[in-house]
């Protein structure tokens, strides 16, 4: 079964320092996306990072930052000097090939909380 | 660029009636688009990937004749909540992918529909 899994369901950070988002998957395929997704009191899922599995490098996107582990299936989000704004739940999620199409699958998420 | 346009933003209708959600993509072309559920606190369920020109694929669970999807051209889906029930009551959020590859660059997020069944 593809499944994501968030084993932290509320997290919190003081404003300007750093946090870490766990996240780990299970899948058979070796070609497959990974990402991140915000989403605010707004409820509009936006995205933060994405991954590509075959690439080794970790991606960056200005203060978010993942820590890829292929072999250990775990990709974490790193946030760097956190801001008021960051506080979301944040889903990660896996792409799969799945009765024939491609499909997202997300964990349960995470709530982050940013104290001022 | 990206941008998912999903119409209403919240309903309220009568119990039995039918209800119509709208999701555009407004600057691309989306060949496929998802569905997805999602209640208070909790994750996004697919519902199904919608499909330009062909029928819906629905995930397991989900029935066909209650929730409708018609992806009747390349910036458009719909999904026609059948005679609601209490029970169909959630938000509702709609999503496509850029170009080939579904998911290379990942999903792209309309606002969600809140929807309440009285």
């Amino acid at each position: 079964a593809q499944t994501v899994t968030q084993s932290q369901p509320e997290m919190s950070v003081q404003e300007a320092e750093t946090v870490t988002l766990s996240c780990t998957y299970d899948t058979s395929e070796s070609d497959y996306y990974l990402f991140w997704y915000k989403q605010p009191p707004s409820r509009q899922m936006i995205l933060v990072i994405r991954q590509e599995a075959y690439k080794q490098q970790n991606a960056t996107e200005n203060r978010f930052s993942v820590n890829f582990q292929k072999a250990a299936k775990s990709f974490s989000l790193k946030i760097s000097d956190s801001q008021l704004g960051d506080a979301a739940m944040y889903f990660c999620a896996h792409s799969i090939y799945q009765g024939g199409s491609e499909k997202l699958v997300f964990g349960k998420g995470t709530k982050l909380t940013v104290n001022p | 660029g990206a941008v998912v346009s999903q119409h209403p933003s919240r309903v309220i209708c009568k119990s039995g009636t039918s209800v119509k959600i709208e999701c555009r993509s407004l600057d691309f072309q989306a060949t496929t688009m998802f569905w997805y559920r999602q209640f208070p606190k909790q994750s996004l369920m697919l519902m199904a990937t919608s499909n330009e020109g062909s029928k819906a694929t629905y995930e397991q669970g989900v029935e066909k004749d209650k929730f409708l999807i018609n992806h009747a051209s390349l910036t458009l889906s719909t999904l026609t909540v059948t005679s609601a029930h209490p029970e169909d009551s959630s938000f509702y959020i709609c999503s496509a992918s850029l170009g080939q590859g579904v998911l290379i660059r990942g999903l792209f997020f309309g606002s969600g529909t809140q929807l309440s069944v009285l």
